[in-house]
């Protein structure tokens, strides 16, 4: 079956310093990846997609990017926090629907973080 | 701007109540999407109807399409304090390889035991 993991939980990081955070999914091939970003009582704002190794498209111009190393990994990152970063950070992942009927997203259980 | 918008925002009901939530959104679409999140979690997918079903069921969970007026529902029946979460409408649509899906936000809603 598919699983998607994302570390970690939580993080509490300083204005300045740089961020990584990491998801990967097993029991798929060639998924559709998505990071979102959730403000505290809000909706998700889609971040980052990715249909392949090394596409990545973002949906907001932001202190963050995106990378696609592998086919199941996908990584957030920024080279310096802003305070506005903070929030609930998503991973999801869905068929890439140009083959596979799409049933939804799947999606990592977050990460919150915090920048002081 | 986002797509889906939930209506009510926030629903507090007593356990064995039903509980209706709706959603709207502006543009065409290919699907129509409803996830749960509990607090502090991940979402949870809990149905998608496409643009040509009208109506679908899974278990307690009951989701309407009308494509005309751009509204979709959700009603769970015989609530239960386990189905204490927000609820999140998604529209999507076909964008080259992939789906572009746009969330609402929310419906917060209490099932009082």
């Amino acid at each position: 079956s598919q699983t998607i993991h994302q570390w970690p939980a939580t993080l509490v990081q300083p204005v300045g310093s740089p961020l990584s955070l990491e998801c990967t999914v097993e029991g798929t091939s060639n998924p559709n990846l998505y990071w979102y970003r959730q403000a505290a009582g809000r909706g998700l704002q889609l971040l980052f997609y990715s249909v392949g190794i090394g596409q990545i498209s973002s949906e907001v111009p932001q202190n963050l990017s995106a990378s696609r190393p592998q086919d199941r990994q996908f990584i957030l990152s920024s080279k310096k926090l802003l305070l506005s970063d903070s929030g609930f950070y998503l991973c999801a992942w869905s068929v890439f629907s140009l083959r596979r009927d799409f049933y939804g997203y799947t999606f990592g259980s977050g990460t919150r973080l915090t920048v002081v | 701007s986002q797509q889906g918008e939930e209506d009510p925002q926030a629903l507090s009901i007593q356990e064995g109540e039903n509980a209706t939530m709706n959603c709207s959104y502006k543009t065409s679409i290919n699907n129509l999407q409803w996830y749960r999140q509990n607090s502090g979690r991940g979402l949870v997918h809990l149905i998608l109807i496409r643009s040509n079903e009208r109506e679908k069921h899974s278990g307690r969970l009951r989701v309407t399409l009308d494509t005309s007026k751009k509204s979709s529902s959700l009603l769970i029946t015989a609530s239960r304090a386990a189905d204490t979460a927000s609820y999140f409408c998604a529209a999507g649509t076909n964008s080259g390889g992939y789906q572009k899906v746009t969330f609402g936000t929310g419906t917060k809603l209490q099932v009082i035991p």
